[in-house]
């Protein structure tokens, strides 16, 4: 099984800031099967990225996805009030598909 | 627009079944494989069972492998989730997922529905 590991646990950023989330996998992912999930309390998870760099439909521009192999980054390019939440990574290159712990981008 | 809902959780006995639906509606349900995704209280997400769209093809994490059967009734645009032998770490909000129309990536999801397991 592929470990993905999210770091940091936690964000505590200001509004307008950037964020940068890491995301490793224990083995090399092809990138078209590295996603990025946001999740706000008490909602389903929410498509932002798909193949590690392509903004689902509706994502804003300010979201933005890189990486490859084994290392991954989400990017919030100016937090915006709506960003504060949970984000997980997953890969589905191999079964079973696995999520990462999750960030939590948190107001400071 | 693409609708999933989920139904079915409710309050079960360790070693009791319960049986969940997803109905989906929106989009022609034959053409995409589904997948079963579980959160329990305060925790990360757990992929748990996959199914083609033809329900040829199944896998199931190990977790719930011999206990969980995912089917799924293409004339009645319905994924279940038939949970056996449940314990209370099955505890969980259970969410049914679709991949998004560019097939990469899981791009809607249901509302989920809580499965809470307990004496």
């Amino acid at each position: 099984e592929i470990v993905m590991t999210q770091s940091p646990a936690t964000l505590s950023l200001s509004p307008g800031e950037r964020a940068t989330l890491s995301c490793r996998a224990s083995q090399s992912v092809s990138s078209s099967y590295l996603s990025w999930y946001q999740q706000k309390p008490g909602q389903a998870p929410r498509l932002l990225i798909y193949g590690a760099s392509t903004r689902a439909t509706g994502i804003p521009a300010r979201f933005s996805g890189s990486g490859s192999g084994t290392d991954f980054t989400l990017t919030i390019s100016s937090l915006q009030p709506e960003d504060f939440a949970v984000y997980y990574c997953q890969q589905d290159y191999n079964l079973p598909p696995t999520f990462g712990q999750g960030t939590k981008v948190e107001i400071k | 627009q693409v609708q999933l809902v989920e139904s079915g959780g409710g309050l079960v006995k360790p070693g009791g079944s319960l049986r969940l639906s997803c109905a989906a509606s929106g989009f022609t349900f034959s053409d995409y494989y589904m997948s079963w995704i579980r959160q329990a209280p305060g925790k990360g997400l757990e992929w748990v069972s996959y199914i083609s769209s033809s329900g040829s093809t199944i896998y199931y994490a190990d977790s719930v492998k011999g206990r969980f059967t995912i089917s799924r009734d293409n004339a009645k645009n319905s994924l279940y989730l038939q949970m056996n032998s449940l314990r209370a770490e099955d505890t969980a909000v259970y969410y049914c997922a679709r991949p998004s129309s560019s097939g990469w990536g899981l791009g809607y999801w249901g509302q989920g529905t809580l499965v809470t397991v307990s004496s």
